[in-house]
């Protein structure tokens, strides 16, 4: 079945640098990517997905990027900010149900 | 509209017990998920219903563990004989189909087994 591997596990940044996040998955056939945020206490919430037909993906300060042919796919944050802090899932898909990395603890420093 | 509910949002419950955890996924969503985020840890797979098909449970880590979908519409999952370790938050999400359709998170339950 589906791997995913998440790093780094946790991740510290000064507000304003760019931070970055890579994921690598093992099923050649997985076609959705998405990436879920969750801040403490609370659930995951969808931040940005990517389909295997597409290579990258931008929303205002966010943008994910996949690779097919090495199976990665990373997210990128520009211009971070402290309410950025939280903990970030990627996760793979070919057949249901969706295969999560560990997560990434993402410290943003004011 | 209203999003993925969960009942209750905490459980304390004995060691030994059996215990119910609810969730009303979104109206419309076919498909939903079962999953066991323990503390600082990623989420655990438990279970998916999509449908009227079999449920998938591949996901469960005993036969302590198992789950309904009543109506295709409100889940529960249930823990017989609570031990120490399922102390974690259990998490539901739905989705509107199943393969490749984004995932809506409850609030999840937060179960201690004492």
């Amino acid at each position: 079945g589906e791997n995913v591997e998440q790093h780094p596990s946790t991740l510290s940044v000064q507000e304003g640098d760019s931070a970055v996040i890579k994921c690598t998955y093992s099923d050649s056939a997985s076609n959705y990517f998405p990436w879920y945020k969750q801040e403490l206490g609370k659930r995951p919430q969808l931040i940005i997905d990517i389909r295997s037909n597409v290579g990258e993906k931008k929303d205002q300060r966010i943008a994910v990027t996949l690779n097919k042919t090495a199976k990665h796919f990373s997210l990128h944050i520009t211009e971070t900010q402290p309410e950025d802090s939280a903990v970030y899932f990627c996760a793979a898909i070919k057949n249901t149900p969706l295969v999560f990395g560990k997560g990434t603890r993402l410290s943003v420093i004011a | 509209g209203a999003g993925v509910s969960q009942s209750p949002s905490n459980k304390v419950t004995e060691k030994g017990k059996d215990v119910e955890l609810r969730c009303d996924p979104i109206s419309g969503h076919t498909a939903l998920y079962w999953y066991r985020q323990s503390l600082g840890q990623g989420l655990e797979f438990l279970i998916y219903f999509q449908g009227n098909s079999a449920p998938d449970k591949s996901g469960l880590p005993s036969d302590r563990f198992s789950a309904e979908r009543t109506g295709g519409s409100v889940s529960t999952l249930t823990i017989q004989r609570t031990q120490q370790e399922d102390s974690a938050v259990y998490l539901c999400a739905s989705s509107l189909a199943g393969e490749g359709e984004t995932q809506y998170f409850g609030p999840g339950t937060r179960l201690l087994v004492l």
